[in-house]
């Protein structure tokens, strides 16, 4: 199975910089996903990491080292509309995920 | 494009009541996946299906069924409802390539009287 934590809340100033943390273990890898979900909203895919280093998209990046079981995500230039909670998921070699609990991300004016 | 849909948006149910919540993706994804989603403890996987025809249990199986029938829809059963089945429900699709993500659809709210 899969073990996946991270902070079940942070908070941040508009236009700062905040990181979140995952670490995972698990019995089979095959890829970190972290998706954003809005409070009553389905959540929506924002990243994808199956080799270690990091992925950039805009604003947001995510950072993946397998040997660590560690990931996070880095949210840059923080707006308003980034209040939201963000799961961490990792897949097993069957297309399976397994999710952290979420962490709620609340931006401040 | 619809993309993902489920129905009903949202049931209240009486406890030993059967209910079945429908699915349909129109992106000839292979994967299906339902989850239920509970605060403080997450998206967990009921159960999933990698194509047509085939089907597996999740980490929270029981007192839930599904089938897979064909490539769009992917219904889930609750044979007997209890209070505990109380909680959001996700359905999502995939085109189950490596590397390929997950899509949501937008939720199913059920409560169990």
């Amino acid at each position: 199975g899969q073990n996946i934590d991270q902070p079940t809340e942070m908070t941040a100033t508009e236009g700062a910089i905040v990181q979140i943390n995952c670490t995972y273990q698990t019995s089979g890898f095959n890829g970190l996903f972290w998706y954003q979900q809005h409070a009553g909203e389905a959540p929506t895919f924002l990243s994808y990491n199956v080799l270690d280093g990091l992925e950039e998209k805009g604003r947001f990046s995510s950072f993946l080292s397998r040997s660590k079981g560690y990931s996070y995500l880095l949210l840059k230039e923080l707006q308003m509309k980034d209040s939201a909670s963000y799961l961490c998921a990792v897949r097993d070699g069957d297309y399976k995920l397994s999710f952290g609990v979420g962490t709620t991300v609340t931006v401040r004016a | 494009i619809a993309g993902i849909t489920q129905a009903p948006t949202s049931q209240i149910l009486a406890a030993g009541r059967r209910m079945t919540l429908r699915c349909t993706q129109d992106m000839r994804h292979n994967a299906m996946y339902w989850y239920r989603q509970d605060l403080g403890l997450g998206l967990r996987l009921i159960h999933y299906s990698n194509t047509a025809g085939t089907t597996g249990k999740g980490e929270v199986p029981d007192g839930y069924s599904v089938s897979r029938a064909n490539t769009d829809d992917f219904p889930l059963t609750l044979a007997s409802a209890v209070p505990s089945q109380t909680s959001v429900y996700f359905c999502a699709s995939s085109p189950g390539t490596s590397g390929s993500e997950q899509f949501f659809g937008p939720g199913t709210r059920l409560t169990v009287l």
